[in-house]
């Protein structure tokens, strides 16, 4: 069984500040984490993938995010927010490719990012 | 482009109607999966392909929802007795495969049932 938990529904920071977005998981291999970006009206776009190699894991657009599998966290991090980074975003565990059920996704329930002027 | 492509992108259905979707999936994906997202969730995993093989569904996925996968590439999800609560987006995405499991989405299908 596999799991994850968004820990902040929305956050708000202002334009230039840093940012941070909360992820827990649960899975019972291995796992492979993700996060997502969703703007208004567009399609899921990959941020980043953590598949246990290097456990900071740089993504697009600034972002990073480092895997803790003692806290099972997955935190995803930008030192300075842009206007453009306003949108939902949704961390994804899957299993590992040991795994029967290899390659099936769990989204978190989204975190609202609102950037400030 | 030759990212996920999903037709139609709108689609208003009577509640009782049957609809059909296509996903085009990125070429030489292995994987291809579906998902439905209502407003304000995260994506509710439906079903997934590895080639034609159908692997898993999911327990939303109820006898009126089936999907294919014929030949390894296009998938549809069809809806038959269409009912308010379909009423969602649904998402296709693919992934190259065994070794990596990053998925590309599509742009979605909106259905609104009335």
């Amino acid at each position: 069984a596999q799991s994850v938990t968004q820990l902040d529904s929305h956050v708000s920071v202002s334009e230039g500040t840093p940012v941070l977005l909360r992820c827990n998981y649960s899975s019972s291999y291995s796992p492979s984490l993700f996060w997502y970006v969703q703007h208004p009206n567009k399609g899921l776009q990959l941020l980043l993938k953590y598949t246990s190699a290097a456990t900071l894991v740089k993504g697009i657009n600034g972002f990073e995010a480092e895997f803790k599998k003692s806290e099972t966290s997955f935190h995803l991090t930008k030192p300075s927010a842009h206007m453009s980074d306003a949108a939902e975003y949704f961390c994804v565990v899957s299993n590992s490719p040991l795994n029967t059920n290899a390659g099936k996704s769990t989204f978190g329930d989204g975190t609202t990012l609102t950037v400030k002027p | 482009d030759t990212g996920v492509s999903q037709n139609p992108r709108h689609k208003i259905t009577k509640r009782g109607q049957n609809v059909t979707f296509r996903c085009d999936p990125i070429s030489e994906h292995n994987r291809l999966y579906w998902y439905r997202q209502t407003l304000g969730q995260g994506p509710e995993f439906l079903t997934y392909f590895q080639n034609e093989a159908q692997l898993e569904k999911s327990r939303l996925l109820s006898d009126r929802f089936s999907a294919e996968r014929p030949k390894g590439s296009f998938s549809t999800l069809e809806i038959q007795r269409t009912e308010q609560g379909d009423s969602a987006m649904y998402l296709c995405a693919s992934s190259p495969g065994l070794q990596s499991y990053e998925q590309y989405f599509g742009p979605g299908t909106r259905l609104t049932v009335t």
